[in-house]
């Protein structure tokens, strides 16, 4: 049983690189969310997707896009990655009418 | 606006003692509340949430409407009871989740 699976893990990056990061949920949930996690700072919403082909932004979306091509996957995108994008991500998912949110396993970007 | 207050980002108590890790938040309508831990090298995951009023992990926690709290409480910590605390709160009829700034919670033998 999955549940949530982020791909990679681990990824270290130049500025200026560009990267996706995949967010793929076997639940059959509606709603999708990407967050950060930062140190002191909790977690604070990217963007996030009310359903196939919809997204929209959360509280700290500058310098990423997303897409919700298909139900089950969830893409973050970093077009011109920067130091200050030196994060823990972390995808969540959560179905309607149930806003308990399972989140995957989280995925630690350095950039250098 | 939203908003969800962890005012101790560091809670060190020893085996045994009493635990309650402070929420406050801040909404116009009437919320879900949830708590989400996450242990060391472990994904986040729920705790426990308002509207089950369930004890989970020896873990309570009630919702003062009134003094807008979410403090989650346990008697009796254990030392596996280690890990990061996030409150969370969840707008009336949406699904998109705030959370607070987390606590860590050290319990030492």
């Amino acid at each position: 049983n999955a549940g949530v699976t982020q791909t990679p893990k681990f990824r270290v990056l130049k500025t200026g690189q560009s990267m996706t990061l995949l967010c793929a949920q076997d639940m059959n949930h509606e709603y999708m969310y990407w967050y950060r996690q930062d140190p002191g700072m909790g977690l604070r919403l990217i963007h996030y997707s009310v359903g196939e082909g919809t997204t929209a932004k959360g509280e700290v979306p500058d310098g990423y896009n997303v897409s919700r091509l298909k139900k089950q996957n969830f893409l973050l995108g970093l077009e011109s990655a920067a130091p200050s994008q030196t994060s823990v991500y972390f995808c969540a998912s959560s179905g309607q009418g149930n806003t308990e949110a399972f989140f995957g396993q989280g995925t630690r970007l350095t950039v250098v | 606006a939203q908003r969800v207050t962890q005012p101790e980002k560091l809670l060190s108590v020893f085996k045994g003692a009493p635990v309650e890790l402070k929420c406050n938040y801040s909404y116009s309508g009437s919320p879900e509340l949830f708590w989400y831990v996450q242990y060391s090298r472990q994904r986040l995951q729920l705790l426990l949430r308002h509207i089950s009023r369930e004890s989970i992990k020896g873990f309570t926690a009630d919702l003062n409407k009134g003094e807008t709290s979410f403090h989650l409480k346990k008697p009796f910590a254990q030392e596996e009871d280690s890990a990061m605390y996030y409150c969370a709160l969840s707008p009336t009829g949406f699904q998109k989740l705030v959370f607070g700034t987390g606590t860590r919670l050290l319990v030492s033998p």
